[in-house]
């Protein structure tokens, strides 16, 4: 199966700062199928970013995907109150889909 | 509005079986693959099992494997996690997730999650 290592851990910034979150892949992905959710304390994930780069419905533009083949980033531009959560990549180019561990986003 | 609304879960045994289900809402739940995602307590995140429109193509990881059987009644717009042999590893929030792709295109990103449904698996 392929395993994501996201980093780092924990990321600890102020609102309006930028952040930049990584994913890596023990193979490569085909076709860029990579998606990225963020989970609030108590809610359910939300999709981010499918398909790499392409942002999922609703999702403001301060947020981007980029990358390819095993290393995959997602960039919050400015950050905002409500985007402190954990984040998490996962790839469906291949069965079983797998998650990453997860990074958290807090508050510095 | 688009809902998925688990149920099924508790406290069960070690061994024991339990059956999960999902109600679909607000969208044609039969152009879309379906999935569990299980999440153990203070844990990330596991893909558990998928299928896909038609109940012709179904995927499990390996974790549970031979144990959990995944399948869907479109006529009811109901998802189902048949679980067996549990195990006190199986302890987690079991969320239901709607496949952004649509037909044959399947196995996907996740654009539609439920609240999840709570199984503790212990003696």
């Amino acid at each position: 199966e392929i395993v994501l290592t996201q980093s780092p851990g924990t990321l600890s910034l102020s609102p309006g700062e930028r952040a930049t979150l990584s994913c890596r892949a023990s193979q490569s992905v085909s076709s860029n199928y990579l998606a990225w959710y963020h989970q609030k304390p108590g809610q359910a994930p939300r999709l981010l970013i499918y398909g790499a780069s392409s942002r999922a419905t609703g999702i403001p533009d301060r947020f981007s995907g980029s990358g390819s083949g095993t290393d995959f980033t997602l960039t919050i531009s400015r950050l905002e109150p409500e985007d402190f959560a954990v984040y998490y990549c996962q790839q469906y180019g291949r069965s079983p889909l797998t998650f990453g561990g997860g990074t958290k986003v807090e508050i510095k | 509005e688009v809902q998925l609304v688990e149920s099924g879960g508790g406290l069960v045994q070690p061994g024991r079986s339990l059956r999960l289900s999902c109600a679909i809402s607000g969208f044609t739940f039969d152009d879309h693959a379906m999935h569990w995602v299980r999440q153990a307590p203070g844990k990330g995140l596991e893909w558990v099992a998928g299928i896909n429109w038609n109940s012709a193509t179904i995927g499990y990881a390996d974790s549970v494997k031979g144990r959990f059987t995944i399948s869907r009644d479109n006529a009811k717009n109901s998802l189902y996690l048949q679980m067996n042999s549990l195990r006190a590893e199986d302890t987690a929030l079991y969320y239901c997730a709607k496949d952004i792709g649509v037909v044959i295109v399947a196995f996907l990103a996740f654009d539609i999650w439920g609240q999840g449904t709570m199984v503790t698996v212990s003696s």
